[in-house]
């Protein structure tokens, strides 16, 4: 379900290092999946989205991979750099025109 | 618009007073969602609206909360008797009416509300 009261973990990478954002999703029959990052005073912002029948989908300097079997998400960045210091979210879509978001990560990139 | 527009960008107002908080979705989606980003925190599902639909209000915290939505477009999200605890960013978004939903939400960028 939605994230209620919860404090963000943090990634925290040395710039130029490649990061790997976790997300462990709650619906096996979700059918679309969203990563979406969110700068400080600014919302969420679409990255890269996948659909079930995938289990890997690739963007400029993202990775998203898919395991089904355990109902995990993850979004790889690679070279991270410091723009890329934000809040990300992961998101299903179970059903209907609702998605359920994740609690979410910061990720702190270290000049 | 080209994206979901937000007034006002922040609101400080006084405990007990009644606020209201606007948006505009993306023309031509039908599907409206409200949440609630306390700081430091993730989001908070308040309320969604679909078409002519019935809204699903499961989300609101208190009977002090309410939204509306005219003529399928403009919402209002209003708080009556703000507490302390109402201070947060308050987010809208926007989607087509498809399944599963491509490319998810539009966010707007936020109202942020500050209760003095």
């Amino acid at each position: 379900g939605e994230s209620v009261g919860l404090h963000l973990p943090t990634l925290s990478v040395q710039e130029g290092d490649n990061s790997i954002i976790n997300c462990a999703y709650s619906n096996s029959a979700s059918d679309y999946f969203i990563w979406y990052k969110q700068e400080s005073g600014k919302g969420p912002q679409f990255i890269i989205d996948i659909r079930s029948n995938m289990d890997k989908r690739q963007g400029q300097r993202v990775t998203v991979l898919l395991n089904k079997t355990v109902k995990h998400l993850s979004l790889q960045i690679a070279a991270t750099q410091p723009g890329d210091s934000a809040v990300y979210f992961c998101a299903e879509n179970g059903a209907g025109n609702m998605l359920t978001f994740g609690g979410g990560t910061r990720l702190m990139v270290k000049p | 618009g080209a994206g979901v527009s937000q007034s006002p960008s922040n609101k400080v107002t006084e405990k007990g007073k009644d606020v209201e908080l606007r948006c505009d979705p993306i023309s031509g989606h039908t599907a409206l969602y409200w949440y609630r980003q306390s700081l430091g925190q993730g989001l908070e599902f308040l309320i969604y609206f679909q078409g002519n639909s019935a809204p699903d209000k499961s989300g609101l915290p208190s009977d002090r909360f309410s939204a509306e939505r005219t003529g399928g477009s403009v919402s209002t999200l209003t708080i009556q008797r703000t507490q302390q605890e109402d201070s947060a960013v308050y987010l809208c978004a926007s989607s087509l009416v498809t399944w599963p939903l491509s490319y998810g939400y539009t966010f707007g960028s936020g109202t942020r509300l500050t209760v003095v």
